[in-house]
């Protein structure tokens, strides 16, 4: 799987958009960004996942740049319960490999009053 | 949320006790994955399976042990629980060999004393 770099942490105003980097500079073709967040004492959960189109859903929005090389989640309206940890991962989206999903130590995101 | 259980939510056990965690779901999903979460390491692959009685190692299998008798459940067992074995497992359940995403349950806190 492609390395992936994000801040270690960012804040954001309530209500504000929040926009979450992510470079993976050594992206394969065959290879789709996800975005999963862990709040604490929780299980990861998905939220929104591409291959080179931008996409939305109704948690966010994915940007994927051209070249492939970085990518930004966008949470529209920021609230107090999206503080999280946010990871992007990248990874081929079938056969063995993809199996093993990494997830490196994402960004804290806090969203204050 | 996707339809996974996992039991118990928490456990003290002691060393040298085999203890088996158990995941549970209801979405019918073909691959399921038991992850190891530990601080400073992130989210570690156990095992994962890819249909009923068919089972493969992860990164970190010495000591844990896997069985799927049928769709819906995918037991974890520590055959001989190790203080190394305190951690966070999550377990997860992803629809098909695609690009589809890995949806997680709430974890199981197993403490070894």
């Amino acid at each position: 799987d492609a390395k992936t770099t994000q801040p270690t942490s960012m804040d954001c105003a309530e209500g504000r958009a929040a926009n979450l980097p992510c470079n993976h500079s050594t992206i394969s073709g065959n290879e789709y960004v996800y975005w999963y967040r862990q709040i604490h004492s929780q299980g990861p959960q998905y939220i929104i996942h591409g291959l080179k189109n931008n996409e939305t859903n109704e948690m966010a929005s994915l940007i994927i740049t051209e070249d492939r090389k970085s990518s930004t989640l966008i949470l529209p309206h920021a609230t107090l319960r999206d503080t999280a940890v946010y990871y992007c991962i990248v990874r081929v989206g079938s056969g063995g490999s993809n199996y093993k999903l990494t997830f490196g130590k994402g960004t804290l995101l806090t969203v204050n009053p | 949320d996707a339809g996974i259980t996992q039991s118990p939510r928490h456990k003290v056990t002691e060393t040298g006790t085999p203890v088996t965690l158990r995941c549970h779901q209801t979405e019918n999903h073909r691959y399921m994955y038991w992850y190891r979460q530990d601080p400073g390491h992130g989210l570690r692959l156990i095992h994962y399976s890819y249909g009923v009685k068919d089972t493969d190692k992860g990164e970190v299998s010495d000591g844990y042990s896997v069985s799927r008798s049928k769709t819906e459940d995918f037991l974890l067992t520590l055959e001989s629980a190790t203080s190394s074995q305190t951690s966070v497992y999550f377990c997860a359940i992803k629809q098909r060999d695609t690009n589809s995403p890995l949806h997680f349950g709430n974890g199981t806190r197993l403490t070894v004393t």
